[in-house]
């Protein structure tokens, strides 16, 4: 089936350095790619939509100069969290959209997400 | 706007059943999903369940929907202990994005 990676599993950094979360998907092109943020108490909000080739799309209240996202090809999609703060500690999570297939029907697949810690 | 809403704790005993429940505010939302997360791990389609169905089963899975009020549940029969995890409900929205619930953490004592 379709496999998504998400690279690094965990990170730490100092605080004002900036990290880069890498999500490939290795069986598939994927012309979509969704970052979500999950929270201590469990939700997961979607941060932006990446899209190969084209600005990302961000949702309400998502600082686009502080996420950065990248969709340079169409098995990997970059998100940059610049000047990272203790505040962006979380799990981040990514998914992609198989091109080839009828993305509603399976739900898409995700990363087995990244734990950022700032100190 | 999408909202998607469920109750954040469950505690089943061992072989009883896990009812799981979910509701959600876009009336246009084609596809409806359950995933499944264990800890420090990403998220696992467990089932999924068209707009014109009421019912989907899938082994030890019942997935309920009821379209006019707009609720989806969960069924887990003979729960057991590696079926605790947070499940998330999930819809397809019209913006063709999925969003999720906050989560239900499912705890099974013996």
């Amino acid at each position: 089936g379709a496999v998504v990676s998400q690279h690094p599993s965990r990170v730490i950094c100092k605080s004002g350095t900036s990290v880069k979360i890498e999500c490939r998907s290795l069986d598939f092109q994927a012309t979509t790619m969704f970052w979500y943020r999950q929270f201590p108490k469990q939700s997961l909000m979607l941060m932006a939509t990446s899209n190969e080739g084209s600005k990302a799309t961000y949702e309400q209240g998502v600082e686009k100069d502080k996420f950065l996202i990248n969709h340079a090809s169409l098995t990997l999609s970059t998100l940059t969290v610049t000047s990272a703060h203790p505040e962006d500690s979380s799990f981040y999570i990514c998914s992609a959209r198989d091109r080839a297939s009828n993305p509603a029907y399976y739900g898409y697949t995700f990363g087995s997400g990244t734990r950022l810690t700032v100190v | 706007g999408e909202d998607v809403e469920q109750s954040l704790f469950l505690s089943v005993r061992e072989g009883d059943s896990s009812v799981i429940n979910c509701t959600y505010t876009d009336s246009s939302s084609t596809y409806l999903y359950w995933y499944k997360q264990e800890p420090g791990a990403g998220l696992q389609l467990l089932t999924y369940i068209f707009s014109n169905m009421d019912m989907k089963q899938d082994q030890r899975l019942t997935v309920l929907l009821n379209k006019k009020d707009k609720h989806l549940s969960l069924r887990i029969a003979d729960t057991q202990t590696g079926d605790s995890a947070i499940y998330f409900c999930a819809e397809y929205s019209s913006a063709s994005k999925i969003i999720f619930g906050s989560g239900t953490r499912l705890s099974i004592r013996p």
